[in-house]
């Protein structure tokens, strides 16, 4: 089965430019994350679907950042203006809803690097 | 915040069993503890997750205490290509019966020749 598809992989921009991320989940998959990862840390929740809904978008900066799955599908997260410190990677990851049968885990793709200069 | 607690860094000999423990001393009775790998550039990796027994796959073994604030996973036979960051999570509740992981900075493990 294909994985989690994202885009683009490397990003380099300039501070207070603007940028969008693509990811494609799993088939069948109706939870989606975003995370970031800045160098030498964890990944660190950005938000949070369910479907088309938002669970959690707590730790979401949103005067500059915005996060969309507006079919239950395909997400986008986009950063404008961006920052300096906004400079990490971007990763989105996807499970299936199903509580039984399935072990839970997080698919993740292999994230979108931005460096913001 | 993370509720784990980890050491950043272990070394193991290639072909030798890698022990990484992991510390979650205020774990809730009906959370899990979640193990995730990070190979350098690509996504967290799932591993192996148990909620009060032991567990085994293919890839590692997870070691729970009886009082579950602590865990151990082991890899048997560490090869080169399980060099990686190794989180361990607990697995916390975000309501609408979803769930959320959280990431601490994890124990870096080189396998050396």
């Amino acid at each position: 089965e294909a994985g989690v598809a994202q885009s683009p992989r490397y990003k380099i921009i300039e501070k207070r430019q603007s940028v969008a991320f693509w990811c494609n989940p799993i088939s069948g998959h109706a939870t989606l994350y975003w995370y970031q990862q800045i160098l030498g840390q964890g990944p660190k929740l950005l938000i949070q679907f369910q479907n088309n809904g938002v669970v959690d978008d707590s730790q979401l900066p949103k005067d500059r950042f915005s996060a969309e799955r507006l079919k239950g599908v395909d997400s986008t997260l986009k950063i404008q203006p961006a920052k300096l410190e906004d400079s990490a990677v971007y990763l989105c990851a996807s499970r299936t809803g199903q509580p039984r049968g399935n072990t839970g885990e997080l698919f993740f793709g292999e994230g979108s690097r931005l460096t913001v200069l | 915040d993370a509720k784990t607690t980890q050491p950043p860094s272990m070394d193991c000999a290639e072909g030798r069993a890698a022990n990484l423990p992991c510390n979650h001393s205020t774990i809730s009775g009906n959370e899990y503890v979640y193990w995730y790998r990070q190979i350098h550039s690509q996504g967290p990796q799932y591993i192996i997750h148990g909620l009060k027994n032991n567990e085994t796959n293919e890839m590692a073994s997870l070691i729970i205490t009886e009082d579950r604030k602590s865990s151990t996973l082991i890899l048997p036979h560490a090869t080169l290509r399980d060099t990686a960051v190794y989180y361990c999570i607990v697995r916390v509740f975000a309501g609408a019966g979803s769930y959320q992981l959280t990431f601490g900075k994890g124990t870096k493990l080189s396998v050396i020749p």
